[in-house]
């Protein structure tokens, strides 16, 4: 039931490009993004509702791909600020309000 | 506006104790949320209450956890007897609605039970 987030680390140079990908094995309703850094607590990124839903802020952007019952979350351009680790949430059709997180992917960003 | 508020932010017991972690959502918001964080069992949603009352908590993992919502600006999360297994990172996460809307996390507290 869990979403399965891939890969479960990427280590980057400032300036290269990433993709974050989050699938279920059950239809979705939405799905969240978050960024969690060493020692904090998770802060929100974006939330796709409908399938083909494309968002994005300053260089972080997602999709969500109904049929395929996945989403992607691309940085762009990567920054030393973007390290941390990147959770997908879902919730499931049909379910209430009990989001679902994936295992998180790590992300590091060198100079 | 202050976040989301939790207390203590650190909490070191023995095993056998009993332990109370509160949370104070952002006003305004009526959905409330407990999640526990273990780098084995990853973030996971114990219990969440929607305008004070608890809608599902089939994550709470035993009867040694309960969870109240007196009022719309405080909540606990209670675990009597502690275990070691029970330590942990807890996050109380607040939100204007549920399903369609961001969650804001408050700075969690750090338990640890030997």
């Amino acid at each position: 039931q869990q979403p399965v987030q891939s890969p479960q680390a990427v280590i980057l140079r400032e300036g290269e490009d990433a993709v974050i990908n989050c699938s279920s094995s059950k239809a979705l309703y939405s799905v969240h993004w978050y960024r969690q850094k060493h020692g904090e607590a998770p802060v929100f990124l974006m939330i796709l509702l409908k399938g083909g839903e494309q968002k994005g802020h300053d260089k972080i952007s997602a999709s969500f791909n109904e049929k395929k019952q996945q989403s992607s979350l691309y940085l762009t351009a990567s920054q030393l600020s973007y390290s941390g680790t990147y959770f997908c949430g879902t919730y499931f059709s049909g379910n209430t309000g009990k989001l679902i997180f994936g295992q998180g992917t790590t992300l590091q960003v060198k100079p | 506006d202050a976040g989301v508020i939790q207390s203590p932010r650190h909490e070191v017991t023995e095993m056998g104790q009993e332990v109370t972690l509160r949370c104070k959502p952002i006003s305004g918001h009526n959905s409330l949320f407990w999640y526990r964080q273990t780098m084995m069992r990853g973030l996971e949603l114990l219990i969440y209450f929607n305008n004070n009352v608890p809608i599902d908590d089939s994550g709470m993992p035993e009867d040694r956890f309960s969870a109240k919502m007196p009022n719309a600006s405080f909540s606990t999360l209670k675990i009597q007897p502690s275990e070691p297994r029970d330590s942990a990172v807890y996050f109380c996460a607040s939100s204007p609605g549920i399903r369609a809307y961001e969650q804001y996390f408050g700075p969690g507290t750090r338990l640890t039970v030997t």
